[in-house]
């Protein structure tokens, strides 16, 4: 089975750092995504990992360990803008039983502070 | 060029009534999927489209839920009749490659949603 946690809350400081927690337990793996979703709008892609190691893009980063089934999102020099869900996704392999479909966490509500 | 479309936007119906969710998918994503979003929850696949054939259906509840693809485009998700607990977000989604093809990243584009309550 899939099981994905993340934290439900968070709060943080504009201009400040924040890291985002999500570990999984997948039959298979075939990728971990971030998507942010601001309330009442749809979620977007942010990032997508399939190898261990840090993906850098803009304030946003990344990182992955498949070993320990452990991802986090890392927002640097916080906007009041960046304040929204952000959603951890794991896909499993096509072959298991998630069908290679994307399985979505309960989400991490960030507040960021002025 | 155009997002994922989606309606209605929102709909309040009385519990046992009917309801149906449209949705066109950015042009030439053959993928698509309808995803059940609860409040405070991540959103829930419902089903998954290559082209027309629904290759996997394994959530949806199929006592009420409904779902077509007749020509391989637009997609219409059908609920009969609507409980208490189906008021929810139904968010719709498309991605332009297969997911088992290499080059499909997995990110999904999604639409924004049609919210249902349900009285």
């Amino acid at each position: 089975g899939q099981n994905i946690d993340q934290p439900t809350e968070m709060t943080a400081t504009e201009g400040a750092i924040v890291q985002i927690n999500c570990t999984y337990q997948t039959s298979g793996f075939n990728g971990l995504f971030w998507y942010q979703q601001h309330a009442g709008e749809a979620p977007t892609f942010l990032s997508y990992n399939v190898l261990d190691g840090l993906e850098e893009k803009g304030r946003f980063s990344s990182f992955l360990s498949r070993s320990k089934g452990y991802s986090y999102l890392l927002l640097k020099e916080l906007q009041m803008k960046d304040s929204a869900s952000y959603l951890c996704a794991v896909r499993g392999s096509y072959y298991g039983g998630s069908q290679g479909n994307l399985i979505f966490g309960k989400g991490t509500k960030l507040s960021v502070k002025p | 060029e155009a997002g994922v479309v989606q309606s209605p936007r929102y709909k309040i119906i009385e519990k046992k009534q009917p309801v149906a969710f449209w949705c066109n998918p950015i042009s030439g994503h053959n993928t698509l999927y309808w995803y059940r979003q609860n409040l405070g929850q991540g959103p829930e696949l419902l089903i998954r489209y290559e082209n027309e054939e629904a290759v996997d259906d394994s959530q949806l509840p199929k006592d009420r839920f409904s779902a077509e693809r007749l020509k391989g485009v637009d997609s219409t998700l059908k609920i009969q009749p609507a409980e208490l607990g189906d008021s929810a977000v139904y968010l719709c989604a498309s991605s332009s490659e297969p997911i088992w093809t290499a080059e499909n990243t997995g990110e999904l584009f999604f639409g924004e949603g049609s919210r249902l309550t349900v009285l």
